[in-house]
């Protein structure tokens, strides 16, 4: 099947720094991706959509501005976590479609 | 807004004994159900799924079937393995393949002992 690659699996940053989530397609283009949040005991929360050459469309209460996403290839996405801060820390998992959705490895973040 | 609820977890079972892991859901329409494994160290894979009502969705043993009566996408297997240890996920969308983002319950932690 479809293989969707995350990376790192885990980081560890200090409060104030910024870090980058890698989101890749492994063996198909995909022109949209997704970007998820899990709190520990709750849902996957679906934070955006990410689109290949435009801006992406966040959720509803999410910070535009603290989490940068960059759709710059069929195959690539990021997601940066701007001036982090310990309630940043989360896990953070992404998705490729293709007829169905594939998901990545999740990052484990945490904030110091 | 869609919700999905499922059961809490971890949920312990004995080796060939028979799972149920319940799942119901909030949503506007006729949405997609779906349930997801994560297996240790490894990303969420889906593991069945029923695009309409009465639909049975199944693979690897396991099945549900969609039922828009009680809004609900139970999910079940005759005869576990430790194999089957793992966190599964209840989810929904309103398009097939998830294409527009999916909607997801908490996760149930599922421990098979031998």
């Amino acid at each position: 099947g479809a293989v969707v690659s995350q990376h790192p699996s885990r980081v560890i940053c200090k409060s104030g720094t910024s870090v980058k989530i890698e989101c890749r397609s492994l063996d198909f283009q995909a022109t949209t991706m997704f970007w998820y949040r899990q709190f520990p005991k709750k849902s996957l929360m679906l934070m955006a959509t990410s689109n290949e050459g435009s801006k992406a469309t966040y959720e509803q209460g999410v910070e535009k501005d603290k989490f940068l996403i960059n759709h710059a290839s069929l195959t690539l996405s990021t997601l940066t976590v701007t001036s982090a801060h310990p309630e940043d820390s989360s896990f953070y998992i992404c998705s490729a479609t293709r007829g169905e959705a594939f998901f990545g490895q999740g990052t484990r973040l945490t904030v110091v | 807004g869609d919700s999905v609820t499922q059961m809490e977890g971890p949920v312990t079972l004995s080796e060939e004994a028979f799972l149920t892991i319940n799942c119901t859901y909030t949503a506007t329409g006729y949405p997609s159900l779906f349930w997801y494994v994560q297996y240790p160290g490894e990303g969420l894979q889906l593991l069945l799924k029923a695009t309409k009502a009465d639909d049975k969705g199944s693979n690897k043993g396991f099945e549900a079937t969609y039922r828009k009566e009680t809004t609900s996408f139970h999910l079940e297997k005759g005869s576990v393995q430790v194999s089957d240890s793992a966190v599964y996920f209840c989810a929904l969308a309103h398009s097939g393949g998830g294409a527009d983002g999916l909607t997801f319950g908490k996760g149930t932690h599922l421990i098979i002992q031998p």
